[in-house]
């Protein structure tokens, strides 16, 4: 079966430390994966995508995330927080349905960043 | 460019109305659009996958009475919540891709439309 896992609820950082948010992936074949972020009663905003080349995959707002095949990983990282990166973020990966693809969501985390 | 737009933003309607919420895509044609449900502090639910001119693909679980979806044109997908209940109260958010070509098409997705059934 095709799955997102993200296996924490939510993430605390302090402002300007490095974070991490954790994704792992089940999928046949290559896997076409995502981050997404989302703040209060708005809509997904893309951040970045892997489908091929380049592990380390490089995205908006100051964001990486690195494709481990042998984990079937895809955290998404960020060097230093910042307060407005305080939001919910979820990891998709592209998925064959009955229609054709879509995208299976993993639960989501929620990124909390003090100041 | 890639900008998905939903009307309305927000509705509140009674019990037992049906309400309609609209996905346009503004500058890009929309093969297939897709239609999700979120409940608070909850990930997406594919409700449906909607190319445009045939039926609608329903995910296993949606009642495709409840939820009727249109995709009349390359460019605006519809959802009708019929009968309206409570629990039917959550946020809607659709998403399309782009007939670009290759093999990928990217989901770009709209603001989201929050409903509450009284």
């Amino acid at each position: 079966a095709q799955s997102v896992a993200q296996p924490e609820d939510q993430v605390n950082v302090a402002e300007g430390n490095p974070l991490t948010v954790k994704c792992t992936y089940s999928v046949s074949g290559n896997p076409y994966l995502f981050w997404y972020v989302q703040y209060p009663n708005r809509g997904l905003q893309f951040l970045l995508k892997y489908i091929t080349g380049d592990n380390l995959v490089k995205g908006s707002y100051g964001f990486e995330a690195e494709f481990n095949k042998s984990q079937t990983s895809f955290h998404l990282k960020k060097p230093s927080a910042l307060v407005s990166d305080s939001a919910l973020y979820f990891c998709a990966v592209r998925a064959l349905n009955q229609a054709g693809t879509a995208l299976i969501f993993g639960k989501g985390t929620t990124l909390s960043v003090s100041s | 460019g890639a900008v998905v737009s939903q009307h309305p933003s927000w509705v509140i309607c009674k019990s037992g109305t049906s309400v309609k919420i609209e996905c346009r895509s503004l500058d890009f044609q929309a093969t297939t659009m897709f239609w999700y449900r979120q409940f608070p502090k909850q990930s997406l639910m594919l409700m449906a996958t909607s190319n445009e001119g045939s039926k609608a693909t329903y995910e296993q679980g949606v009642e495709k009475d409840k939820f009727l979806i249109n995709h009349a044109s390359l460019t605006l997908s519809t959802l009708t919540v019929t009968s309206a209940h409570p629990e039917d109260s959550s946020f809607y958010i659709c998403s399309a891709t782009s007939l670009r070509g290759g093999s990928y098409n990217e989901q770009f997705f709209g603001p989201g439309t929050r409903l509450t059934v009284l």
